[in-house]
């Protein structure tokens, strides 16, 4: 049978439908999040973040809300498009005066089939 | 400007060599970090320079060695590795070691046989 990790969970919608990605978090302490996307050989790029003060934060064409009651964090793309086609990250900031400890989540392969 | 530079972008090396990776970015950042990422997995942390200075490591092996030059600058030193530190190394850095945004460079991808 497979290993746990071996393989990314996997969203697969139909272009120009909307995507949820989620995302649960680790630490109630954590004040900072960001969602990254990474496509295949190149550095997480960033999408979106909020603060723990909001519960929701809209961008272009992307939404990010955030549930600190359940740690939970997800990430609304409108409109999918082949563009959007990557994996997706939730990124959280653990607060430290030595630095920005980002600790990321699993990640959520997102496929968009035209 | 708002890239994060790493060369090179791909590197094998033996496992009695000794290499260096290196980043630059000139955003003005004051802190700058080293992430290891394994295939299909999360980036991981490994070191955190604030203002130039070591904050934060990761508990990484003595055979990874940081360095940071200057503001703009941070190299990882590499020697007597193993073939399960093949990995994509990246190099971010944010304004300061608030919470701040975090900017990418695209990598290195490390093959140690």
């Amino acid at each position: 049978g497979e290993s746990v990790g071996l393989h990314l969970p996997t969203l697969s919608v139909q272009e120009g439908d909307n995507s949820i990605i989620n995302c649960a978090y680790s630490n109630s302490a954590s004040d900072y999040f960001i969602w990254y996307k990474q496509e295949s050989g190149k550095g997480p790029q960033f999408i979106i973040d909020i603060r723990s003060n909001m519960d929701k934060r809209q961008g272009q064409r992307v939404t990010v809300l955030l549930n600190k009651t359940v740690k939970h964090l997800s990430l609304q793309i409108a409109a999918t498009q082949p563009g959007d086609s990557a994996v997706y990250f939730c990124a959280e900031n653990w607060p430290n005066n030595a630095g920005n400890m980002l600790t990321f989540g699993g990640g959520t392969r997102l496929m968009v089939k035209p | 400007d708002t890239e994060v530079t790493q060369t090179p972008k791909h590197l094998v090396m033996g496992m009695t060599n000794k290499k260096s990776l290196k980043c630059e970015q000139h955003m003005g950042h004051r802190a700058m970090y080293w992430y290891k990422q394994k295939a299909k997995k999360p980036p991981e942390l490994m070191f955190v320079y604030s203002y130039e200075k070591l904050s934060i490591n990761e508990s990484v092996p003595s055979r990874f060695s940081p360095e940071c030059p200057n503001s703009s600058l941070l190299n990882l030193h590499l020697h007597a590795l193993q073939p399960e530190d093949s990995a994509l190394y990246l190099c971010a850095s944010s304004q300061d070691s608030g919470n701040t945004e975090a900017f990418f460079g695209q990598g290195t991808r490390l093959t140690v046989v």
